[in-house]
């Protein structure tokens, strides 16, 4: 079956824009988690959807940065007032419910900020 | 508190050695599960293992394999007889149970492995 995909694969934006990126996870996976992978700072966690669960969005690492996810299924990241501190590649995930599972990820969207 | 050191930034080997992938963790929780993930120059991480704490058995796929040492807290992952393949970062990462249903995952640094011919 089709695994997690990721649009846009690259997005360049000038400081001070708004941005949206958008996972489409893999069939009838409930979780879905939003990952950030910078240079020198690895991979960190931004956000957890589980089903109809209210997200986990103690990873977001400022109020410019939200997300949600429409019916249990795609799930859109926006940025707000993009700074160059948010160029990096943003990466999605899913799982099958949560438990300990093995996490299968998408392409990621490689976000610069000019 | 949860973190996973890797210790290595950056191995270079020849082709048909054999490299160990060093990965240590921390956390407080009895109950977690450790992963191995490769990224390849493509970009995508690729899922290799996960290893519950209860269960120490090495594991062996191929050519990989992986050493699992709770007293330790290590969970190594050795390439035998590489190959340019393999070239790559890899990715030790952490979750725990007692995080609720966010199994959030805790990544190490990487170790970026590079196999010449």
């Amino acid at each position: 079956g089709a695994g997690v995909s990721q649009s846009p694969s690259n997005k360049v934006t000038e400081k001070g824009k708004d941005v949206e990126l958008r996972c489409d996870p893999i069939s009838g996976h409930t979780a879905l988690y939003w990952y950030r992978q910078s240079l020198g700072q690895g991979l960190e966690f931004l956000i957890y959807f589980q089903g109809n669960s209210a997200p986990d969005k103690s990873g977001l690492p400022s109020d410019r940065f939200s997300a949600e996810r429409t019916g249990g299924s795609v799930s859109t990241l926006t940025i707000q007032r993009t700074q160059q501190e948010d160029s990096a590649v943003y990466l999605c995930a899913s799982s099958f419910l949560a438990g300990g599972n093995e996490q299968f990820f998408g392409p990621g969207t490689r976000l610069t900020v000019l | 508190a949860q973190k996973v050191t890797q210790a290595q930034t950056e191995i270079s080997v020849v082709e048909k050695e054999d490299v160990t992938l060093d990965c240590v963790y921390e956390t407080r929780d009895t109950t977690y599960y450790l992963f191995w993930y490769k990224q390849p120059p493509s970009g995508e991480l690729v899922f290799l293992i996960r290893r519950n704490s209860f269960d120490e058995q090495n594991e062996i796929s191929g050519r990989y394999s992986w050493n699992f040492q709770k007293s330790t807290s290590s969970f190594n992952f050795t390439i035998t007889a590489s190959q340019v393949v393999d070239s790559a970062v890899y990715f030790c990462a952490l979750s725990e149970a007692n995080a609720g249903n966010n199994r959030k995952l805790i990544w190490g640094l990487g170790t970026s492995l590079a196999v010449n011919p």
